[in-house]
Formats: structure tokens, sequence, C-alpha cells
């Protein structure tokens, strides 16, 4: 069964401190690790694809990177506004072509002015 | 572009009503989901479409929840009866392809009395 665990589930950071959330997942073959951003009362936002292991994308201060194992989202120099629930969620290979996507529970990050 | 729309935003009713979420998805997608998400379980995709059709309902938690996608521009998620432990946001996406990123709706927030 494919699995998503993300950690930590909360993190605190002041602004301007750089850090990094952890999405570690077990999937039969991996077609595709999705990051997305979910604010307060609504739903998630798209953020990233990823496809394979050392792939890496950017936007803004956010970089995602990808192992075959685990995903970080890095956050540099956080303002307060970046704060929300980051997801990360799988979509596996399989026989006759799943398009679930399997998501984890989430990091709720914080940062404080 | 106006986004994944969902109907209802909020619904409270008791024990035992008929409760039924709409979504229209983002023109041109073929894909359609519905997810629910509580704060126990996190996002859990219940029922996905395909061109209309509906590809894998096994995550329809029991025979009380049913969806249906009338047309390419509208779908239906109705639970009767409804149960207080069906309280939860739940969630309409799309997408254009199966290997791309889904775009969710707004939510819609049940409560069950």
């Amino acid at each position: 069964e494919d699995q998503v665990t993300q950690s930590p589930e909360a993190l605190r950071l002041q602004e301007g401190e750089s850090s990094s959330l952890n999405c570690s997942y077990t999937v039969s073959g991996l077609r595709g690790l999705f990051w997305y951003r979910q604010d307060p009362g609504k739903g998630p936002e798209f953020l990233f694809t990823l496809y394979s292991a050392g792939e890496e994308k950017e936007k803004e201060r956010l970089k995602a990177t990808l192992t075959k194992k685990e995903s970080f989202l890095h956050i540099t120099a956080p303002k307060p506004e970046d704060s929300a629930t980051y997801l990360c969620a799988v979509q596996a290979t399989a026989q006759g072509g799943s398009e679930k996507l399997v998501f984890g529970k989430g990091t709720k990050l914080t940062v404080n002015p | 572009d106006a986004g994944v729309i969902q109907s209802p935003r909020h619904e409270v009713t008791e024990m035992g009503q008929e409760v039924t979420l709409r979504c229209k998805p983002i023109s041109g997608h073929d894909y359609l989901f519905w997810y629910r998400q509580t704060m126990m379980r996190g996002l859990e995709l219940l029922i996905y479409f395909n061109n209309n059709v509906p590809i894998d309902d096994s995550g329809m938690p029991e025979d009380r929840f049913s969806a249906k996608m009338p047309n390419a521009s509208f779908s239906t998620l109705k639970i009767q009866p409804s149960e207080p432990r069906d309280s939860a946001v739940y969630f309409c996406a799309s997408s254009f392809s199966r290997a791309n990123e889904q775009f969710f709706g707004p939510g819609t927030r049940l409560t069950v009395l």
C-alpha cells in the first residue's frame, strides 16, 4: 500500500529562519510527487511536481527536491505569508494506470514576524 | 478562469437527512476527483471520474455515499442518510490528463448534527 509520511507535524519559524519539511514515501513505482500549499478554509494549491530522483524545482523562497525515498521542501528566509499547511502527495505507476494521489497529513508551518 | 466551483460552501444538517454537494470542474479538464478531509485521516480520495465515467470508487466509505457526473461540467456527491461521522470538508478537484496536477475547489464544510 502506498504511504506518505510528513514531518514535522508542525513547525514554527522566525521570519528569515530557513528550514526544511520532509516527506517520506513508500510506493511501488513513482509516477510523480506533488507538493501543495493549503491555507485555512481553502482548498490545496498546487506548488510543484517532481518525477525522478535528483530533480529539483524552485518557486520564490521554496525549493523542492526528490530522492528515491523522500522529498524535501526547503524554505529560504521565510516570511509570515508563507504560513500555511504544506501537503505532499504521491502518484504511483500501476498496471491499469492509477491516477490516485495519496496524501500525507501535512506540515503546519507558522512564520512569526 | 473561475477555477473549480463548489456549492454550498457550508452545510449544516441533521442526522438522517440527505445531503447533496455540487462541483463544477475547470473547463477542458477531463478528470474529476472527490476528496474528504478530516483532522484524523487527512485528505482521502473518495471517487474519481474520467470523461464523466466513474473509474475508481474504492474510497467511498459506504453505500450511503454516491456520486454522479451527468456531463463534463457538473458532478454531485450525495450522502443519504447522513451521519455525524460524515462531518468533514469535502473537496472537488479536476485535472487535464491523468499525470497532471489537480486543481482543488474551495471545499464544502459539512456538519451533521
